[in-house]
């Protein structure tokens, strides 16, 4: 089976403009959970979508948002881009929502400048 | 205090040696309890998973939970250069919220 891919895996954006990342997670995965990770704050939750529904939400402004297709396949976007928006934004597909171990992308390293 | 903690590295220890990883959380909810591995540049990838008090085994990894204490560990066994990463403690809530320690790197010297 495929694994978790992310795109694009580098993107160089300017504080103001938004950006829109996509997940396409593991086939027959139906839960999709998106990462920030810096060095200073490691790995943040920011939601969980599963079934088309954001089931649960970390603690990130309403800039950050998300949804996801009826194939599973998730985006995530960012608006009005600060420079602490650089990171490494990752991507995680599990089977079911829940305790379901979770499977990463290679994740898409955002730089706002 | 953080929902997740694990102890502060970086860790390093001799090849052949048992490295050893904690981490405590605060959410007596939790159910489900992961060790993630991270090489640098490189996503997460799951080693161990634990569900219940105890201890299970996979090879050389063991990991430990103790709900009372709401402690988790990580023992590597025979520690090998490629063991050298950051590990990650990851927390599930019933509501399945996942809650990621800051992770702790650990170098083995050869």
């Amino acid at each position: 089976k495929a694994g978790v891919t992310q795109t694009p895996r580098y993107l160089i954006k300017t504080r103001g403009q938004q950006v829109t990342l996509s997940c396409s997670p593991i086939s027959g995965h139906r839960s999709v959970s998106w990462y920030q990770q810096t060095p200073g704050q490691g790995l943040q939750f920011l939601f969980e979508y599963f079934s088309e529904t954001q089931r649960n939400k970390g603690n990130f402004p309403g800039r950050f948002s998300g949804r996801q297709f009826s194939n599973s396949r998730s985006e995530m976007n960012v608006s009005t881009l600060e420079l602490g928006d650089s990171a490494l934004y990752l991507c995680a597909s599990s089977l079911e929502t829940g305790s379901e171990t979770q499977y990463f992308g290679p994740g898409t390293r955002l730089l706002v400048l | 205090q953080k929902e997740v903690e694990q102890n502060s590295g970086p860790l390093s220890v001799p090849e052949g040696a048992i490295a050893s990883l904690n981490c405590t959380y605060s959410d007596r909810g939790s159910q489900s309890f992961f060790w993630y591995r991270q090489y640098s540049g490189k996503s997460p990838e799951l080693i161990m998973s634990i569900y219940s008090n105890g201890d299970k085994e996979d090879g050389r990894f063991t990991a430990q939970l103790n709900k009372a204490s709401q402690y988790v560990s990580l023992l590597i066994r025979d520690s090998q250069p490629s063991d050298s990463a950051t590990y990650l403690c990851a927390v599930n809530t019933n509501a399945g919220k996942s809650t990621f320690g800051d992770g702790t790197t650990l170098t083995v010297k050869p």
